[in-house]
């Protein structure tokens, strides 16, 4: 189907563990994003992609990092998590700016529990 | 740094009210503006968006927002909420790259 996934949908990892949450989507947008959602911040930009190859930080990108080898996907890590990063994790996707409807388009999320 | 502010954290309505979220940003400039809605358990989904053009935006869902450049405010309406809408809605601004996003408003609908 198209459109925009994750995975996984939930996880619990220890503090110190090294996990990826993976993004994946089939419109061939240029742009992708990973957010986090925490309460009363709504949500954070952590890192952000133009396009293969291309990263740049967003707000919050400490303890992060992404990687962008094909259009379509865009993982996630946290190499050593910890409890801080306890969130709900947005992954995004959109054209750039100018692009009639150059709206972005959210996938399901990723809740992580790091204990 | 743009930012975005939603003063209204948690709103609670009966149903056929009126309803008004205000969402109020930073930048002077040229931006994008959109607001977003997520249902208990569900992804964001768009609501509406300002380009350009008609200040007064509809989106759906019976949803509109004015745009006031001389405010820098952005306020979403609806003026009659359904039980349905219960939510959190969430007001973005788009300068260049990624979104701004508020940190969000809790519309609770008692039926």
């Amino acid at each position: 189907d198209a459109g925009i996934t994750q995975s996984p949908r939930y996880k619990i990892t220890e503090t110190g563990r090294q996990v990826t949450l993976m993004c994946h989507q089939t419109w061939s947008h240029s742009y992708m994003f990973w957010y986090r959602q925490d309460l009363g911040h709504g949500l954070r930009l952590i890192y952000y992609s133009a396009a293969a190859d291309i990263t740049d930080k967003g707000e919050v990108p400490d303890g992060y990092v992404v990687s962008r080898s094909k259009t379509e996907n865009f993982p996630l890590t946290l190499e050593s998590a910890t409890r801080s990063q306890t969130s709900v994790y947005f992954c995004a996707s959109s054209e750039p700016q100018g692009i009639p409807h150059g709206e972005q388009y959210f996938g399901p999320g990723t809740r992580l529990t790091v204990t | 740094a743009q930012s975005v502010s939603q003063h209204n954290h948690h709103v609670i309505l009966s149903e056929a009210a009126s309803l008004e979220l205000g969402c109020n940003y930073s930048y002077g400039g040229t931006v994008n503006l959109f607001w977003y809605v997520q249902y208990p358990g569900q992804h964001l989904q768009l609501l509406l968006k300002y380009f350009s053009g008609d200040p007064l935006v509809k989106g759906i869902k019976g949803f509109e927002a004015e745009f006031i450049k001389s405010k820098f405010s952005f306020n979403l309406r609806k003026p009659s909420v359904q039980w349905s809408d219960t939510a959190e809605y969430f007001c973005a601004v788009r300068l260049r790259r990624a979104l701004t996003f508020g940190s969000g408003t809790r519309l609770q609908v008692q039926p």
